[in-house]
């Protein structure tokens, strides 16, 4: 059974940093991209990130470019998001999930989400 | 990027009616398309992929059509436990946008 469980998440002032992780469990990490999708408030799915499976593509949606970065260690199957220059519309559940193949940009397993919260 | 744009942003139909929720692409994405529900307070999850093709265990009044830029979402008879948020997602290369939503109501 395939288990993805956020962490990190939290209240963060605006311009600070936040470091979201994702454990992975139950599929074979390194063969499956992985990506990052928030939920503002009340609103729809936003899609932040993604990283291919051996961690050799990498994109981001142009609204966090240059502040956020997403990374994968395969050895210990974790997903990383370091989220930099926090705004307040960065507030949003995040959800980790998974791809359905290596580099597939869609997501067949989603983790529960980690909220984060950017308020003075 | 391309731009995901469903129709109608919200609907509500008796149990039993035939729904349909349509995904416009900005371009063609061939049949790169997938569908998720979203019910109150859930997280998503994976109805249908590659437009029509149904994810393990979707109920079969589900079903989706669609290539190049026009697809649609349809269930054939609603029921109570489909009241819930639709999203269609463009996964032909990153970004995977996401549509912005159809609300699904009980009339």
């Amino acid at each position: 059974e395939v288990q993805l469980l956020e962490s990190g998440g939290g209240l963060e002032q605006p311009g600070g940093s936040l470091r979201l992780s994702c454990a992975a469990s139950g599929f074979i990490f390194s063969s499956y991209a992985m990506t990052w999708v928030r939920q503002a408030p009340g609103k729809g799915l936003e899609w932040v990130s993604g990283i291919s499976g051996s961690g050799g593509s990498i994109f981001y949606a142009d609204s966090v470019k240059g502040r956020f970065t997403i990374s994968r260690d395969n050895s210990k199957n974790t997903l990383y998001l370091q989220m930099n220059s926090l705004r307040a519309d960065d507030t949003a559940v995040y959800y980790c999930a998974k791809g359905a193949g290596s580099t597939s940009w869609y997501q067949d397993s989603w983790g529960q989400g980690t909220l984060v919260t950017v308020s003075s | 990027d391309i731009q995901m744009t469903q129709s109608p942003s919200s609907l509500s139909a008796s149990v039993g009616d035939r729904v349909t929720i349509t995904c416009r692409a900005s371009q063609d994405i061939s049949n790169y398309l997938a569908w998720f529900q979203q019910k109150p307070g859930k997280i998503p999850n994976l109805l249908i992929y590659a437009a029509s093709t149904l994810q393990s265990g979707v109920p079969s009044r589900f079903s989706g059509s669609g290539s190049g830029t026009h697809f649609t979402l349809t269930i054939s008879s609603l029921q109570p436990e489909d009241v819930a948020t639709y999203y269609c997602q463009k996964y032909n290369s990153a970004p995977g946008t996401f549509g912005q939503g159809t609300k699904v109501e009980i009339k």
